[in-house]
């Protein structure tokens, strides 16, 4: 079956770094992922696109790359901030339907 | 600036009894949809809906559920007869158009649990 597959294992660094958040999928091509921000007990928060014909994307300090070859995302945050604590969580369109597939998601903790 | 809104924020309901979740999506957003998140699982999509009419559902949008506009204004999930593993936090969205390339807003969510 069409799957998403991220890290769930938390991720912790130090303030001023860079995080990289991994996202995988397997059994589909997903023709544009997206990736969110999800606070505990809260909805998911839209951040950014990126579709297959683009290896990268970049907004403020977030970057997102594609490949294709790798079937691979990875999600950058440069300069991380203690703000930037939650979860993250890849997901993916296929073809011309309107059904997002999510992962899990993976939580990044940014220490001071 | 808009936002999906969701109410009740919490409900508890017993096994067998019916619940409807409401939402009021963004005012000038065509298509709607609603999800589901068991806690610490995936989120996982249920339905998604235009025109007044469902576009697509999961498998897991089985005859026990529906959706309705049945105003101008809300957009409702109703589950007939809830079953213990129904309890899962319930998320609406809504986006300006069906396509991939516009994002979807996300509610605060509906935390639904069945005893």
């Amino acid at each position: 079956s069409q799957k998403i597959e991220q890290n769930s294992e938390a991720l912790n660094i130090q303030e001023g770094k860079t995080a990289t958040l991994t996202c995988n999928y397997t059994n589909y091509s997903p023709a544009y992922l997206q990736w969110y921000r999800q606070d505990p007990g809260r909805g998911p928060v839209f951040l950014l696109l990126i579709r297959e014909n683009e290896k990268e994307k970049r907004k403020e300090r977030l970057k997102v790359t594609f490949d294709t070859t790798l079937k691979q995302s990875l999600f950058h945050i440069t300069a991380s901030q203690p703000a930037d604590s939650a979860t993250y969580l890849c997901a993916g369109y296929a073809g011309n339907n309107r059904k997002l597939i999510w992962g899990l998601g993976t939580s990044l903790a940014v220490n001071p | 600036e808009p936002e999906v809104t969701q109410t009740p924020s919490h409900q508890v309901t017993q096994m067998g009894q019916e619940v409807i979740l409401r939402c009021v999506p963004i005012s000038n957003h065509l298509y709607f949809y609603w999800y589901r998140q068991i806690l610490g699982q995936k989120v996982e999509f249920l339905v998604s809906f235009y025109n007044n009419e469902i576009s697509e559902k999961s498998e897991i949008f089985d005859d026990q559920f529906s959706v309705e506009r049945p105003d101008g204004s809300n957009f409702t999930l109703k589950i007939r007869s809830t079953k213990l593993e129904d309890s899962a936090m319930y998320f609406c969205a809504s986006s300006e158009l069906g396509s991939p390339l516009y994002e979807q807003y996300f509610g605060p969510g509906t935390r639904l649990t069945v005893t």
